[in-house]
């Protein structure tokens, strides 16, 4: 099946440094790599996105960066701040349906 | 514009009962899913829907069933509730009709399985 590995799977930070999440997939097909964030309690919120005819996508403090050669793509938040804790998931698609596949996800830790 | 709406929010079954998870959204989306997230596990697809009257099955169908009678509304059946079961239901909803666009994930449902 399909492959979705994201690393680290806890990753704890002080109050504006920066962090970095990566994740790697095995579906050479795929062309759409979108991080969500989930905070205690809630749902999933996607932050942002990136499609495969572009290498890099920032938004403010956050900013994704793609890798297709080497399958994969990294979010890279600056500035941290203690609400920017919470569970970070990629969800690029894969397999004979195309649906995303949810990586395991990374808890962020933000210590002020 | 409530978005995605889950019912219910808690619920606690005794294996062999069955139940059902209604999922509600407000915003004529075509595209509904439904997801389960176990500890350390992600979240996985159970099932979905293309479109009024129309589903398919995820990562992981089996014990559940999903009715999809109205585009508003995407219903998860669990016939005969197995311990196996108890996990964190979402929801979700897609404006555009394609699989690579933002989903919109509702509250969840959280299930326990005795």
């Amino acid at each position: 099946g399909e492959n979705v590995e994201q690393h680290p799977s806890t990753l704890s930070v002080q109050e504006g440094d920066s962090a970095v999440i990566k994740c790697t997939y095995s579906d050479s097909a795929s062309n759409y790599f979108p991080w969500y964030k989930q905070e205690l309690g809630k749902g999933p919120q996607l932050i942002i996105d990136i499609r495969s005819n572009v290498g890099e996508k920032k938004d403010q403090r956050i900013a994704v960066t793609l890798n297709k050669t080497a399958k994969h793509f990294s979010l890279h938040i600056t500035e941290t701040q203690p609400e920017d804790s919470a569970v970070y998931f990629c969800a690029p698609p894969g397999g004979s349906q195309g649906n995303l596949i949810f990586g395991k996800g990374t808890k962020l830790s933000v210590k002020p | 514009n409530a978005g995605v709406t889950q019912t219910p929010k808690f619920r606690v079954l005794k294996t062999g009962q069955s139940m059902t998870l209604l999922c509600a959204q407000d915003m004529n989306h075509e595209y509904m899913y439904w997801y389960r997230q176990d500890p350390g596990m992600g979240l996985r697809l159970i099932h979905y829907s293309v479109g009024e009257g129309t589903t398919a099955k995820g990562e992981v169908p089996d014990g559940y069933n999903v009715s999809r009678l109205k585009k508003q509304n995407f219903l998860l059946g669990l016939e005969s509730a197995a311990p196996s079961q108890t996990s964190v239901y979402f929801c979700a909803s897609s404006r555009i009709a394609s699989k690579t666009y933002e989903q919109y994930f509702g509250p969840g449902t959280r299930l326990t399985v005795t």
